[in-house]
């Protein structure tokens, strides 16, 4: 596609059930990032692919969250047992296969909403 | 580990020149980001600098001294539209890809 797509645009959800985020990335680009951001906050990595690998997992949470990437396209973002903490908006991001040397650029979705009550 | 320090919030008027500053430590460095986001967009990409010295482009600019792990952003003839929250990042050096922000600076433009 054009752009990085994210599906659900908004989810609300009960305390304790598990919720999917789909991420679509911009096509042929090899390396995909999940964010999170709290209401007025930063950006807080999550986790990082190359392909389907993914090399970096240093931000998730907890053992409550996981990620998958098929395909070397589309990635999911599990959260298990959901608690009220976990609102936030969940931003998909990918880029080429940079490295060190490459721009910095992310192109970021427009996030998932997730409310939990 | 690394982490980032930008002003919260920042006012102007229109037609102003407005700058944010940035300061970073990392194990590491690779460059300097920025991103805008408006309430409830995504973030996009306006500039980067992996050496030291101003990139300009349009009427944002782009500073940055390694040696001082400092950076800022400048933007120039201010419009209403650029009221919206801008982020640094930075790559580091250890060997991870992913890029870790600033919380963010509030820009209000008014008019």
């Amino acid at each position: 596609g054009a752009g990085v797509s994210q599906s659900p645009s908004n989810k609300v959800t009960e305390k304790g059930k598990d919720v999917e985020l789909r991420c679509d990335p911009i096509s042929g680009h090899t390396a995909l990032y999940w964010y999170r951001q709290s209401l007025g906050q930063g950006l807080e990595f999550l986790i990082y692919f190359q392909g389907n690998s993914a090399p970096d997992k240093s931000g998730l949470p907890s053992d409550r969250f996981s990620a998958e990437r098929t395909g070397g396209s589309v990635s999911t973002l599990t959260i298990q047992r959901t608690q009220q903490e976990d609102s936030a908006v969940y931003l998909c991001a990918s880029s080429s296969s940079g490295g060190p040397q490459s721009t910095g650029e992310l192109f970021f979705g427009e996030g998932s909403r997730l409310t939990v009550l | 580990g690394q982490s980032l320090e930008q002003p919260s919030e920042v006012t102007a008027v229109e037609g102003a020149i407005v700058q944010i500053n940035c300061t970073y430590q990392t194990s590491g460095f690779y460059g300097l980001s920025w991103y805008q986001q408006h309430d409830g967009g995504a973030p996009t990409f306006l500039s980067y600098n992996a050496l030291d010295g101003l990139e300009e482009t349009g009427r944002f600019s782009s500073f940055l001294s390694r040696s001082d792990s400092y950076g800022y952003l400048l933007l120039q003839e201010l419009q209403m539209k650029d009221s919206a929250s801008y982020f640094c990042a930075v790559r580091d050096g250890a060997g991870r890809r992913a890029l870790t922000f600033g919380s963010g600076t509030r820009l209000q433009v008014q008019p």
